[in-house]
């Protein structure tokens, strides 16, 4: 059974740097072909993709955001972590990870999302 | 970034209608579109990849077609549990864009 999990919904500061964890079971980010990457979602709004890391450690980014984000994976760990520094309130919003595969491109497998706050 | 333009953005339809729902994309993009079904409050959920590969185990009443740059989700038999917002997405060139999505509702 493939599970993916975010850390727990947080409230950062604006300026502050916002630290997501996805720990992910069922399948091996060290195996050919597969991916994990993050789509945030502000409240009522659409999906937007945010950055993907294969298992080859491949990065791609949004372009908008390149910038301010960092994505890093430990396969030992079965864990991917995004970074997003000088956050702002419009990147209040939930925070999803999920498994992709290089050949197909699609998210086949969510994690049930986080909630993250920027507030003073 | 390519655009992708969904419509409608709305959709109001019975159980048992069938409902088809399109997106354009900004430039060509082959086969590499994904729809997603988001239920309220609730992750995303694959539904179609490559344009008219139905993910495993969703219902057969959903299908996917289009090639290029215009895309269509079909509904046939709309059930209960269909009434959700559907997302496409280009997996063509990065940043993978989602289109602004598409809410069923009932009528």
């Amino acid at each position: 059974q493939i599970t993916l999990k975010e850390s727990d919904p947080t409230l950062v500061k604006p300026t502050q740097t916002l630290t997501l964890t996805c720990t992910f079971s069922g399948f091996s980010l060290s195996a050919d072909d597969v991916g994990v990457g993050w789509v945030r979602q502000p409240p009522g709004k659409a999906l937007e993709w945010l950055a993907v890391i294969y298992w080859d450690d491949d990065k791609r980014y949004s372009p908008s955001l390149k910038s301010r984000l960092t994505i890093a994976k430990d396969t030992s760990k079965n864990q991917v972590v995004l970074t997003m520094t000088f956050m702002d309130p419009v990147d209040t919003a939930t925070y999803y990870c999920a498994r992709t595969f290089y050949s197909r491109s699609s998210f086949d497998s969510w994690g049930q999302g986080t909630l993250v706050t920027v507030s003073s | 970034d390519i655009q992708m333009t969904q419509s409608p953005s709305s959709v109001s339809a019975s159980v048992g209608d069938t409902v088809t729902i399109t997106c354009r994309a900004s430039q060509g993009i082959s086969r590499w579109v994904a729809w997603y079904q988001q239920i309220a409050g609730k992750a995303p959920k694959l539904l179609i990849y490559a344009a008219s590969n139905l993910q495993s185990g969703v219902p057969s009443r959903f299908s996917g077609s289009g090639s290029g740059t215009d895309f269509t989700l079909t509904i046939s038999s709309l059930q209960p549990e269909d009434f959700a917002t559907y997302f496409c997405q280009q997996a063509n060139t990065f940043p993978y864009t989602f289109g602004q999505g598409t809410k069923v509702e009932i009528k």
